[in-house]
């Protein structure tokens, strides 16, 4: 079985730019959460997405969004990019909340320049 | 608030000595689970172990262990016999009563020298 899938793998972008990443969960999950990774950082939440609705946000700005689709599929939208914004994102899904273990992919690194 | 502290930013060991990573947390929930994750260099981060707040046993799972201590709010981890193929950044994370974020530590670097 597959785990969890993201795309892209890389992403270059320029300050100012908006960017969407796409994430795909382990078969049968039908939760997603969307993690900020600095370097040097432990992973910090973004988004948590629960049958297609968002069950937890985190300290972030209004420039990030997320959504689930019916497939449990999920995207991260951030607009207006930051020097700050260049992480790994990294997506996870568990079979249910709470209480699960999530499983990551691989993340979608994002320099912005 | 929730918090979790890996105080050992990086950690060399000779290949099969034993090693503990440390990880302190800080949490008001009575009901909360415990995990480590192992971050190869590829990025991907890798689950190793759930333990729940109502269960003190320590596990054993191979070469790992983990020591759980409610009466010190520590979740440490102990890797015996270290292989090269250990060397990688170790998160410890904390998953409060709402269920909903994990709260991870800054995560230690560990590598073995062959």
């Amino acid at each position: 079985d597959a785990g969890v899938t993201q795309s892209p793998t890389h992403l270059i972008k320029t300050r100012g730019q908006h960017v969407t990443l796409r994430c795909s969960p382990i078969s049968g999950h039908k939760s997603v959460s969307w993690y900020q990774q600095v370097l040097g950082q432990g992973p910090q939440f973004i988004f948590q997405y629960y049958e297609k609705e968002e069950r937890g946000r985190g300290n972030f700005p209004d420039r990030f969004s997320a959504r689930q689709f019916p497939n449990y599929s999920s995207e991260l939208n951030v607009n207006a990019l930051l020097l700050g914004d260049s992480a790994l994102y990294l997506c996870a899904s568990s079979l249910r909340v709470p209480y699960n273990e999530q499983f990551f992919g691989p993340g979608t690194r994002l320099t912005v320049l | 608030a929730q918090k979790v502290t890996q105080a050992q930013t990086e950690i060399s060991v000779v290949e099969k000595e034993d090693v503990t990573l440390d990880c302190v947390y800080e949490t008001r929930d009575t009901t909360y689970y415990l995990f480590w994750y192992k971050q190869p260099p590829s990025g991907e981060l890798v689950f190793l172990i759930r333990r729940n707040s109502f269960d003190e046993q320590n596990e054993i799972s191979g070469r790992y262990s983990w020591n759980f201590q409610k009466s010190t709010s520590s979740f440490n981890f102990t890797i015996t016999a270290s292989q090269v193929v250990d060397s990688a950044v170790y998160f410890c994370a904390l998953l409060p009563n709402t269920g909903n974020q994990f709260y991870f530590g800054t995560g230690t670097s560990l590598t073995v020298i062959p």
